[in-house]
């Protein structure tokens, strides 16, 4: 148990579907995250979210839209996807939006787009 | 802007080796430096972590100096065990900004019984 809880698991989705990622933190933490975890490539951060604010977008395609309704919950919704997004979604939490505060993060939601 | 470099892996290893995995960064000022470390079929998990200089991060046996006149956080173990065999990540946030990661490409460690 983490303390940073993403759900599902595993996801295969066609392009034409829409789905959503789901991340809710125990932690009581003020910052989320949205991170891309593809093959060969480094992690890629996508949003960052202080406050249920967001407060980055990492030049991420619009077929994916963030939500962060309160400061424990997170979502990616996701639309007409590309095979090439077929990757591990991770979500994060900080207590602060402050360097050297220690990120946490979830186990992963596993995209396969067909 | 900040980079993370690690060294090309894959690494093998056999159970009870001495452990070193390298790290440098280019940051501007003085950021705060981490180690993550990923298992099979997990997301990632805080290993140790160092904000300032001269600083050694220390956890599971594993150590990393915050080193600023070499720009490295090398991470070491002296023995390892079959149970350390993951994916290793070093990253960064930079000083001043927020706490967002700057990460390295990672390393996946292997060790042989």
């Amino acid at each position: 148990e983490t303390g940073v809880t993403q759900t599902p698991r595993h996801l295969v989705m066609g392009m034409t579907n829409k789905k959503s990622l789901k991340c809710e933190q125990h932690l009581g933490h003020n910052a989320m995250y949205w991170y891309k975890q593809s093959a060969k490539k480094p992690l890629e951060l996508m949003f960052v979210y202080s406050l249920e604010e967001r407060v980055e977008n990492n030049s991420v395609p619009s077929r994916f839209s963030p939500e962060c309704p309160n400061s424990s919950h997170l979502f990616l919704h996701l639309h007409t996807l590309q095979p090439e997004d077929s990757a591990l979604y991770l979500c994060a939490s900080s207590q602060e939006l402050v360097s050297g505060n220690t990120i946490y993060f979830g186990e992963g939601s596993w995209l396969t787009v067909v | 802007g900040n980079s993370v470099t690690q060294m090309e892996g894959p690494v093998t290893l056999s159970e009870e080796a001495f452990l070193t995995i390298n790290c440098t960064y280019t940051a501007t000022g003085y950021p705060s430096l981490f180690w993550y470390v990923q298992y099979p079929g997990e997301g990632l998990q805080l290993l140790l972590k160092a904000t300032k200089a001269d600083d050694k991060g220390s956890n599971k046996g594993f150590e990393a100096t915050y080193r600023k006149e070499t720009t490295s956080f090398h991470l070491e173990k002296g023995s390892v065990q079959v149970s350390d065999s993951a994916v290793y990540f070093c990253a960064l946030s930079e000083a001043g900004a927020n706490s967002k990661l700057t990460f390295g490409k990672g390393i996946t460690l292997s060790v042989r019984p």
